[in-house]
């Protein structure tokens, strides 16, 4: 199975702050297609996740863009610049190239 | 707008079996393969099952596999979740999601296993 490493576990910060979120892979996510299957999600307090970000860089619709995401291969980033306070929640990554499709562990983002 | 609701919610004993529906809108549903995916109580994600737009190909994570089948309806707009011999560790809020990249999620069903 695919493991999806992230980091860090916990993040805490003030609002109008950026921050960045690592995910990296035990395995090279490009499929036999040339495309990669890493998304970004946020799961809001008591909410059912939301996708964020679909292979590695696309806006999910209706996704602010202060959200971004870059990386290749198997090294991962989430981007949040001016972190609103709306934006607190846990975010996973996930990849859907390899079966059993597999999660992060989660960052839970904290605002000061 | 898209929307998928799911049903079936419970507290079974183990070794039981459960069925979870999950009614979905707003898209062509038998275009899109469908995920069941769970979340143990205070844990992470998990993905359990993969079925196709067309029902020709399943997948499943090994906890659950022989145990747990993925079915649809296409002509219903409908996804389904059969649960046999369930553990306590089957314990979660169940989640449908749309698609393979899991674009559009329903609310969750609670499947508590105890007894």
């Amino acid at each position: 199975d695919v493991v999806m490493t992230q980091t860090p576990p916990s993040l805490s910060v003030a609002i109008g702050q950026s921050v960045s979120i690592s995910c990296k892979s035990s395995q090279s996510l490009v499929y036999s297609d040339g495309k990669t299957y890493l998304h970004w999600l946020l799961q809001s307090p008591g909410r059912s996740p939301k996708r964020l970000i679909y292979q590695v860089s696309n806006l999910g619709s209706g996704v602010p863009d202060r959200f971004s995401g870059t990386g290749s291969q198997k090294d991962f980033t989430l981007k949040i610049s001016r972190v609103e306070a709306e934006d607190l929640g846990v975010y996973y990554c996930a990849q859907t190239t390899h079966f059993p499709l597999t999660f992060g562990s989660g960052t839970k983002l904290e605002i000061k | 707008e898209v929307q998928l609701v799911e049903s079936g919610e419970g507290l079974v004993q183990p070794g039981s079996s459960m069925k979870l529906s999950c009614v979905a809108s707003g898209f062509t549903f038998s275009n899109y393969g469908m995920n069941w995916i769970r979340q143990a109580p205070k844990k992470g994600l998990e993905w359990i099952a993969l079925i196709y737009y067309d029902s020709s190909s399943k997948y499943y994570a090994d906890s659950v596999k022989g145990r747990f089948t993925i079915s649809r309806d296409n002509s219903k707009n409908t996804l389904y979740l059969e649960m046999n011999s369930l553990r306590s560790e089957d314990t979660a809020m169940y989640y449908c999601a749309k698609g393979a990249g899991g674009d559009y999620w329903g609310q969750g069903v609670m499947v508590t296993v105890s007894s």
